[in-house]
């Protein structure tokens, strides 16, 4: 159980252009996501927080209007990187907390951006 | 706000032989602490977590970790390592009353080698 899928797991994209990202909680619901940034050899940097049907919590220096994220429902939040620059090139990775297991997040696979 | 140190970035062990990955973290209120583990272009996989009760945690794999309040650490330990454990390890930190926002710590390379 407690399983989380990232679609796509790598994207390639022009710069410009935008691209989203899917985050789906299979098999239970997702009260709350969040979305990480990792560069390589590096750690887990939190982008923000989302919660089911209210606005996402970004953290301190992350560009809301740059990285849209968007919680429709308990099992799915998307991430879209609008006007993507090469710089925006990273791993991107999800991980979505059970609602009745406040203390666990349940991380996905990632998704490989890369902005040429 | 929380800080987490792991001041090993890589640490090379022969098969068979213990490891002890060290993690240590700041903060002025009480916390909960996990270890995880990150295969290459995998996302995280939770090892253990310590939320309250016995120091010593015993998690997956065979890995145990214990908290020690006094030294703020929380090092992870296996005592005999196996080729596919070669992995990048990040100790996390939750304050209470966070909404469980984790602070990562920078990874340990641990590379385990014949």
């Amino acid at each position: 159980g407690a399983v989380v899928s990232q679609h796509p797991s790598r994207v390639i994209c022009k710069s410009g252009t935008s691209v989203k990202i899917e985050c789906r909680s299979l098999d239970f619901q997702a009260t709350t996501m969040f979305w990480y940034r990792q560069f390589p050899k590096q750690s887990l940097m939190l982008m923000a927080t989302s919660n089911e049907g209210s606005k996402a919590t970004y953290e301190q220096g992350v560009e809301k209007d740059k990285f849209l994220i968007n919680h429709a429902s308990l099992t799915l939040s998307t991430l879209t990187v609008t006007s993507a620059h090469p710089e925006d090139s990273s791993f991107y990775i999800c991980s979505a907390r059970d609602g009745d297991r406040v203390h666990e997040q349940y991380f996905g696979p990632g998704t490989r951006l890369t902005v040429t | 706000a929380q800080s987490v140190t792991q001041l090993d970035s890589q640490v090379p062990v022969f098969e068979e032989a213990p490891v002890e990955l060290r993690c240590n973290y700041s903060s002025s209120v009480s916390v909960y602490l996990f270890w995880y583990v990150q295969y290459p272009n995998q996302g995280l996989q939770l090892l253990l977590k310590y939320l309250s009760g016995s120091t010593l945690v015993k998690g997956i794999n065979g890995f145990e970790a214990e908290f020690n309040k006094s030294q703020t650490s929380f090092h992870l330990r296996k005592p005999s390592v196996h080729i596919s454990d070669t992995a990048e390890y990040f100790c996390a930190v939750s304050e209470y009353g966070t909404a469980s926002k984790l602070t990562f710590g920078t990874g340990t390379r641990l590379q385990v080698t014949l």
